[in-house]
């Protein structure tokens, strides 16, 4: 299987509603993890990231949350706009001690006015 | 502070042309890495770099080349130019010690059409 699974691969909202994507990863070990938002025609950006040393971080309307011990983490977007629009990744390291990273498929959010 | 420079932005290619994309970072990054990325698909990795002098095999390294003679600079090689490299690529860079755990920073990509 993958070594991070991300869902769904698409998600259409209203503007104002809550929007939740998660991934799971298969290295217990992993230790980082962010998510990079990619609007249309530009290049990834880094959102949020977490460490494993934490369940949950907040930056205004964006959260991630994680929970090691069934190895998924979580981006939660509250309040959303329609400049949330875009397509969001996340990533995990790679099993087997490179520093590389393994990147979800994407998941492409569509937020109504 | 220019972060991750790709050029050239834009570029048609005929088949069987060859050309190199560029990659420079001014943050001192030790990682760098080549992405491609197909119209609605994912990152996938081409190759990278973990410092001056190294090179290694990503998912996809077929019909591509690279060599890393300084910090700052990864190049791109591409060679005998095929359609099914039409893609945009993304060159990346990162400071990784003691694991992967520092977040990546993105170029603005090439769009490359092979015709």
């Amino acid at each position: 299987g993958e070594n991070v699974e991300q869902h769904p691969s698409t998600l259409s909202v209203q503007e104002g509603d809550s929007a939740v994507i998660k991934c799971t990863y298969s290295d217990s070990a992993s230790n980082y993890f962010p998510w990079y938002k990619q609007e249309l025609g530009k290049r990834p950006q880094l959102i949020i990231d977490i460490r494993s040393n934490v369940g949950e971080k907040k930056d205004q309307r964006i959260a991630v949350t994680l929970n090691k011990t069934a190895k998924h983490f979580s981006l939660h977007i509250t309040e959303t706009q329609p400049e949330d629009s875009a397509v969001y990744f996340c990533a995990a390291p790679t099993p087997g001690g490179s520093y590389i990273p393994t990147f979800g498929r994407g998941t492409s959010l569509i937020v109504h006015p | 502070n220019a972060g991750v420079t790709q050029t050239p932005k834009f570029r048609i290619l005929k088949i069987g042309q060859s050309m190199t994309l560029q990659c420079t970072q001014d943050m001192n990054h030790n990682y760098m890495y080549w992405y491609r990325q197909d119209p609605g698909m994912g990152l996938k990795l081409i190759y990278y770099s973990v410092g001056a002098g190294i090179t290694d095999k990503g998912e996809v390294p077929n019909g591509y080349n690279v060599s890393r003679s300084t910090t700052e600079d990864f190049p791109l090689r591409l060679e005998l130019a095929a359609p099914s490299q039409t893609s945009v690529y993304f060159c990346a860079s990162s400071y990784q010690t003691g694991g992967w755990n520092q977040p990546q920073h993105f170029g603005d990509g090439t769009r490359l059409s092979i015709l």
